[in-house]
């Protein structure tokens, strides 16, 4: 069965600091790796990956896929307490319907 | 990134009535639309996977008779809610899918049936 594993679940750090978010895999015909941010509404779209060792950087949040190991890194430095939310790791798996296949999600806490 | 629409962003109606939620993709062609339901404190769920032209695709558990699903073009996409009961209140959040696999989010519909 196709799973996506994120970890840790939650996470309480303070503004500055620099925090690591795990994504692991096990899903059938892998297409692409997906983070999103999510507060109080939808979540929103930080980044797409398919490609293994190529890091994707948007400001300090950068994201990385290892399609070997079956993983995904997100990082963000610098905290700020903006940076609270819900963060979100999608696989697109088989078939060419794009359905996206979540994991549990890790809840970051910054503080000020 | 793309901008995914939703509407509308909160609707309370009655218990045994009709609610439709459109959603439409602003500034791309998406033929495939997924439609996710979310409680409180959960993860996303999926609904079904809307595709253009075509009858969507519900997942298990899902009733297609109770979630209607229209894809009637390549940037709308509706969902409604027959005969809305109060355990059918959630989040519906719809997402686009581009030709190049990234998934944008509408903003999401809060349903409240009364």
């Amino acid at each position: 069965e196709d799973k996506v594993v994120q970890s840790p679940l939650s996470l309480v750090v303070h503004e500055g600091d620099t925090v690591t978010l795990n994504c692991s895999y096990e899903v059938t015909n892998f297409r692409s790796l997906l983070w999103y941010k999510q507060e109080k509404k939808a979540p929103t779209f930080l980044f797409m990956l398919t490609s293994s060792g190529i890091e994707k950087k948007s400001g300090r949040l950068s994201s990385i896929l290892d399609k070997k190991e079956l993983f995904s890194i997100l990082n963000i430095t610098a905290t700020q307490t903006g940076d609270s939310a819900v963060y979100l790791c999608a696989v697109g798996g088989s078939g060419n319907t794009g359905k996206l296949i979540f994991g549990q999600g890790t809840t970051l806490q910054v503080k000020p | 990134g793309a901008v995914v629409s939703q509407h509308p962003s909160w609707v309370i109606c009655k218990s045994g009535t009709s609610v439709k939620i459109e959603c439409r993709s602003l500034d791309f062609q998406a033929t495939t639309m997924f439609w996710y339901r979310q409680f409180p404190k959960q993860s996303l769920m999926l609904m079904a996977t809307s595709n253009e032209g075509s009858k969507a695709t519900y997942e298990q558990g899902v009733e297609k008779d109770k979630f209607l699903i229209n894809h009637a073009s390549l940037t709308l996409s509706t969902l409604t809610v027959t005969s809305a009961h109060p355990e059918d209140s959630s989040f519906y959040i719809c997402s686009a899918r581009r030709p190049s696999y990234e998934q944008y989010f509408g903003p999401g519909t809060r349903l409240t049936v009364t």
